[in-house]
């Protein structure tokens, strides 16, 4: 079955300090992954994604995450947090399905919580 | 203007009452999907649907029930028999034609059921 881990429940960063948001995934197959952001109260909304190809992405708000195989994590980073980017940061992993039965289905890490101080 | 819809934004029950709540979404996906998100617990899918007429249990169906009898529409409904019900419900959805996704999901803004 496949499974994300997300290790840290809660981080605090400085305003203008690098982030990185750890991610582990366990996947039968090549996985889908991708990082979704919350903001209180509201829905999540698709930071960035890995199908294929570059394992390096980019994504929106200045995120990018590196996809790597041998250690089964797709990390997110960000050079420089903005307060802003303050919010609830969820992993996922999907697959692909043809021929399968996995609907699209995703399966999320517990989430990263991320405070800014100014 | 395209996008998923939930209603209500809040919902309070009263114990031993069914609840349904909304979830409409004119963006043509074919799946749909339902998730339950405690403190702390990430999101937990409830049911999902590829296709009219056709739906899937989650990870924690019990004490709920879905429908899906038009595409645009996938609403849920919380029964009496879901003994913690209390939390914040988001919809989802995905363009899935049936044996092969992408996985990517969209999402709607949420509905927080509260049962007093």
């Amino acid at each position: 079955a496949q499974s994300v881990t997300q290790p840290d429940i809660h981080i605090t960063v400085s305003e203008g300090a690098s982030l990185e948001l750890r991610c582990n995934y366990s996947y039968g197959a090549t996985p889908y992954l991708f990082w979704y952001v919350q903001s209180p109260g509201q829905g999540l909304q698709l930071l960035l994604k890995y199908f294929s190809g570059d394992t390096l992405v980019q994504g929106i708000k200045g995120f990018e995450a590196e996809f790597k195989r041998s250690q089964s994590s797709f990390n997110l980073r960000k050079p420089s947090v903005h307060w802003s980017d303050a919010a609830e940061y969820f992993c996922a992993v999907g697959g692909s399905n043809a021929g399968g039965t996995s609907y699209g289905k995703l399966t999320f890490g517990q989430g990263t919580i991320l405070t800014v101080h100014p | 203007d395209g996008g998923i819809t939930q209603s209500p934004k809040y919902l309070f029950r009263k114990e031993g009452q069914n609840v349904t709540l909304s979830c409409e979404q004119n963006l043509n996906h074919d799946a749909m999907y339902w998730y339950r998100q405690d403190p702390g617990q990430g999101l937990r899918l409830i049911y999902y649907s590829q296709i009219v007429n056709d739906f899937q249990k989650g990870d924690i169906a019990e004490g709920y029930s879905v429908s899906r009898e038009k595409k645009e529409s996938f609403p849920l409904t919380v029964t009496s028999a879901q003994k913690n019900p209390t939390a914040f419900y988001l919809c989802a959805t995905a363009l899935a034609s049936l044996g092969r996704s992408n996985n990517e999901q969209f999402f709607g803004p949420g509905t927080r059921l509260t049962v007093l």
